[in-house]
C-alpha cells in the first residue's frame, strides 16, 4: 500500500485566498484525521470521521475551515478565507478502528502551508 | 480534559548509550497509547503501539511500557544510533465517547552523535 497520501505537499498563497488540502488515506481503513502542527501549539487534532461520517470537529478553529469525505478514499480540508495565522504543516492521517476505540494510526507526509 | 507531557523536551547522548524518554497523562482512562516518530519535514510514524490491557510492547531496539495507574508511559531505545535522531511523540487514545481521538504530548526532541 502507498500508505496516506496528501496533496499538495507545499502551498504558498495570499490571505484571503481560498486554500483547498486533500487526502487520500490508506485503502481499508475506516477512521480519518486532520490535524494541525505549529511550533507554538504543537500537533493539534482538527476533526475526525469514521466511516465517512464527521464525528468530532470541535476542533475546528473557526468559520473559515470546514471538511469533507463524499467517500471513503478522499478527504479534504478547505480554509476560506485563509490568513497568515493559518500557516502551518496540516496532516492527515488514517486508522482502522473498532467500536472499541482507534487502532494504529498512519499519518501521510503532511501539506506545509504558508499564507502571506 | 486529558493532557500528555513528555520530559525532557530535548535529550542529546552519544551514540551506543542506552536512553528513556518519558510520557504522563493526567486521566489514566485511556483505550491504548502510541509512541510516534517524527523526521525533520516528515510525518509521523508509528513505533508502538500499547492496548491498556498490556504493560509493554518490544521492536527491535524500542521498548514501551505502560503503567495506566500511575498515568506513565516510557520508551526504552537501546544502543542508541545516529539514525534514531528523531522528535519522539507520544499519544493516548480516551475511553468511551470519542475513542478514535489522540491526544498528543509535545514530543522529545532526540540528538545521537556520533
Amino acid at each position: 500500500d502507498a500508505g496516506v497520501i496528501q496533496s499538495p505537499r507545499h502551498e504558498v498563497t495570499e490571505m484571503g485566498q481560498e486554500v483547498t488540502l486533500r487526502c487520500k488515506p490508506i485503502s481499508g481503513h475506516n477512521s480519518l484525521f486532520w490535524y494541525r502542527q505549529t511550533m507554538m501549539r504543537g500537533l493539534e487534532l482538527l476533526i475526525y470521521f469514521n466511516n465517512n461520517v464527521p464525528i468530532d470537529d470541535s476542533g475546528m478553529p473557526e468559520d473559515r475551515f470546514s471538511a469533507k469525505m463524499p467517500n471513503a478514499s478522499f478527504s479534504t480540508l478547505k480554509i476560506q478565507p485563509s490568513e497568515p495565522r493559518d500557516s502551518a504543516v496540516y496532516f492527515c492521517a488514517s486508522s482502522f478502528g473498532t467500536s472499541g476505540g482507534s487502532g494504529e494510526l498512519f499519518f501521510g507526509e503532511g501539506s506545509r502551508l504558508t499564507v502571506l | 480534559k486529558q493532557e500528555v507531557t513528555q520530559i525532557p523536551a530535548a535529550l542529546s547522548v552519544p551514540e551506543g548509550e542506552n536512553l528513556v524518554l518519558n510520557c504522563s497523562f493526567t486521566d489514566s482512562a485511556i483505550y491504548n497509547l502510541q509512541w510516534f516518530r517524527q523526521d525533520p519535514g516528515k510525518g509521523l510514524t508509528s513505533l508502538l503501539l500499547i492496548q491498556s490491557s498490556q504493560r509493554e510492547q518490544t521492536s527491535g531496539r524500542l521498548n514501551a511500557s505502560l503503567d495506566k495507574s500511575s498515568g506513565r508511559s516510557t520508551l526504552y531505545i537501546a544502543a542508541s544510533q545516529p539514525g534514531d535522531s528523531a522528535t519522539y511523540l507520544c499519544a493516548v487514545s480516551a475511553v468511551g465517547g470519542a475513542t478514535n481521538k489522540l491526544i498528543f504530548g509535545t514530543g522529545t526532541l532526540l540528538a545521537v552523535q556520533p
